[in-house]
């Protein structure tokens, strides 16, 4: 059974640097073709993908986000890291991560939709 | 960025209804990467359909997505009490960033 838990601050100031971890279990993060990806979501809004790295820590951003974000892996720990820079206060929401599936097969890879998320953790920001 | 337009906003209906969802893309999604998501509030999202047409694993056969292109649409062909929720289509395709729709609220009448 695959399942995801995201950690990190509720309350953020305006200007500081966000760290939200996720901690997965039920997959490794060294199995071709898996990734796990970030999503996240205003309060009564829709929802807005921003980040994704692979087994083989290919990371894919947001443009819009791009420079702010940093996505990074613990594969030993199976944790994936997301770290977002000088946050305002429109980047209030839950955020998510979600285990993405996928296989490589005959120098293919084939990818799923994200199918397991995480509860998400609600971040505020404010000063 | 490709651009999901979701359709209607609201959908009043009665249980043992057909619900349509339609969602439409700014432009051609890649090969099938297009999925479909229900959302009740406080709970994450949960994936219904990928790749188009293919139900996830334990989604009832009430629930079936078509489409190609641009045009895609999620059918619900008897709403049960438990689908009443917010629904998100969303797009995975090989051009960044992915996308998702703005939502399809589907409420009791």
């Amino acid at each position: 059974q695959i399942t995801l838990k995201e950690s990190g601050p509720t309350l953020v100031k305006p200007t500081q640097t966000l760290t939200l971890t996720c901690t997965f279990s039920g997959f490794s993060l060294s199995t071709s073709g898996v990734g796990v990806g970030w999503i996240r979501q205003p309060p009564g809004k829709a929802l807005e993908w921003l980040a994704l790295i692979y087994w083989n820590d290919d990371k894919s951003y947001s443009p819009s986000l791009k420079s702010r974000l940093t996505i990074t892996k613990d594969t030993s720990k199976n944790q994936v890291v997301l770290i977002m820079t000088n946050l305002v206060p429109v980047d209030t929401g839950t955020y998510y991560c979600a285990h993405l599936p996928g296989y490589c097969s005959g120098g293919s890879c084939y990818r799923g939709a994200f199918d397991v998320w995480g509860q998400g953790t609600m971040v505020t920001v404010s000063s | 960025e490709i651009v999901l337009t979701q359709s209607p906003g609201t959908l009043s209906l009665s249980p043992g209804e057909r619900a349509t969802l339609s969602c439409k893309a700014s432009q051609s999604v890649s090969r099938r990467w297009f999925a479909w998501y229900q959302q009740k509030p406080g709970q994450p999202p949960r994936l219904l359909i990928h790749d188009v047409s293919t139900r996830a694993t334990g989604i009832p056969d009430r629930f079936s997505g078509s489409g190609s292109g641009t045009d895609f649409t999620l059918t619900i062909s008897r709403l049960e009490p438990e689908d009443f929720a917010m629904y998100f289509c969303h797009q995975y395709g090989s051009s960044l960033p992915w996308t998702f729709g703005q939502g399809t609220k589907v409420e009791i009448k």
